[in-house]
C-alpha cells in the first residue's frame, strides 16, 4: 500500500488564526479524503478531494471553514480557517485504490493533532 | 447505517479478546478492521470479504454473520502491543453515495 505523510504531525494555535496540513502520497491516487476525530469519538469525514475538481463537501462542513486543495495526484491540503476550541481534533488524510485489498480499501495517515487554545 | 461498538474492553495478557460490531446495513464487498495506537492514524488491521463467514490471519480471527449484521475480531495471545483503539468499518450508503463508515470505536486495555 502506499505510504502516506502529513504535516505537521501536532500543533498548538490560537483561535482565530488558520492552520494548513498537508498530506503527501508516495503514488498517485485519485480519490484522497480528509477526516475528523474528535476526542474519544470516531471518525467524521470532511470532505472527498478528487484531483481536478472541487471538495465534496459533507454536511456539517463548509468550503469557507475547511477549505481543501487538490494540486495533483499525490497531494492535498485542507485548511482549519478562523480557529476556535471546538475544532481541536486529529485531522487525518487517507487514500483509496492502493492497496492490494480492492480498490476501495481506504489507507490512512499519521494524522495532525491540533490543539486550540 | 449505524456502526455500534462497545466502548471498552480489558483483557490479561496471554488471554482471547474478542470486539464485536454491529451495523444496520451494508453494501460493502469488504469489512474492514483498522487499529489505532496512541497519537497514531488508523493502520488497517484486517478486512474479510463479504461473502465470507470467516477469515484467519495469524493471531487475528474475523467473524462475519451477515444475517444478523454481527462483525467480529478475535485476538488470540493478547499481548502488551495489541492495546489500542479498534475501528469497525463498512461501505454504507448515506443519501444514495457509498462512504465508509466507521464504528465508535473499542478501546482495548491489557494488562500484564
Amino acid at each position: 500500500s502506499a505510504v502516506i505523510s502529513q504535516k505537521p504531525s501536532r500543533d498548538i494555535c490560537q483561535r482565530g488564526t488558520s492552520l494548513t496540513i498537508q498530506c503527501q502520497v508516495d503514488s498517485q491516487v485519485t480519490m484522497m479524503f480528509w477526516y475528523r476525530q474528535q476526542p474519544g469519538q470516531s471518525l467524521t469525514l470532511i470532505a472527498t478531494a478528487n484531483q481536478g475538481s472541487e471538495a465534496t463537501y459533507e454536511s456539517g462542513f463548509v468550503i469557507d471553514k475547511f477549505p481543501i486543495s487538490r494540486p495533483n495526484l499525490t497531494f492535498s491540503t485542507l485548511t482549519v480557517s478562523n480557529m476556535s476550541p471546538e475544532d481541536s481534533s486529529i485531522y487525518l488524510c487517507s487514500v483509496e485504490g492502493t492497496g492490494v485489498v480492492s480498490t476501495d480499501t481506504q489507507y490512512f495517515g499519521p494524522g495532525t493533532r491540533l490543539t486550540v487554545l | 447505517e449505524d456502526v455500534e461498538q462497545s466502548l471498552f474492553l480489558s483483557v490479561r495478557e496471554g488471554d482471547s479478546s474478542v470486539i464485536n460490531c454491529t451495523y444496520t446495513d451494508s453494501s460493502s464487498t469488504y469489512l474492514y478492521w483498522y487499529k489505532q495506537e496512541p497519537g497514531a492514524g488508523l493502520q488497517l488491521l484486517t478486512y474479510i470479504f463479504s461473502n465470507m463467514d470467516m477469515k484467519q490471519d495469524q493471531r487475528l480471527t474475523v467473524l462475519l454473520n451477515k444475517k444478523d449484521k454481527h462483525l467480529s475480531l478475535r485476538i488470540a495471545d493478547t499481548q502488551t502491543g495489541d492495546s489500542a483503539i479498534y475501528f469497525c468499518a463498512v461501505v454504507g450508503t448515506t443519501s444514495g453515495t457509498y462512504k465508509y463508515i466507521f464504528g465508535t470505536g473499542t478501546r482495548l486495555k491489557v494488562l500484564a
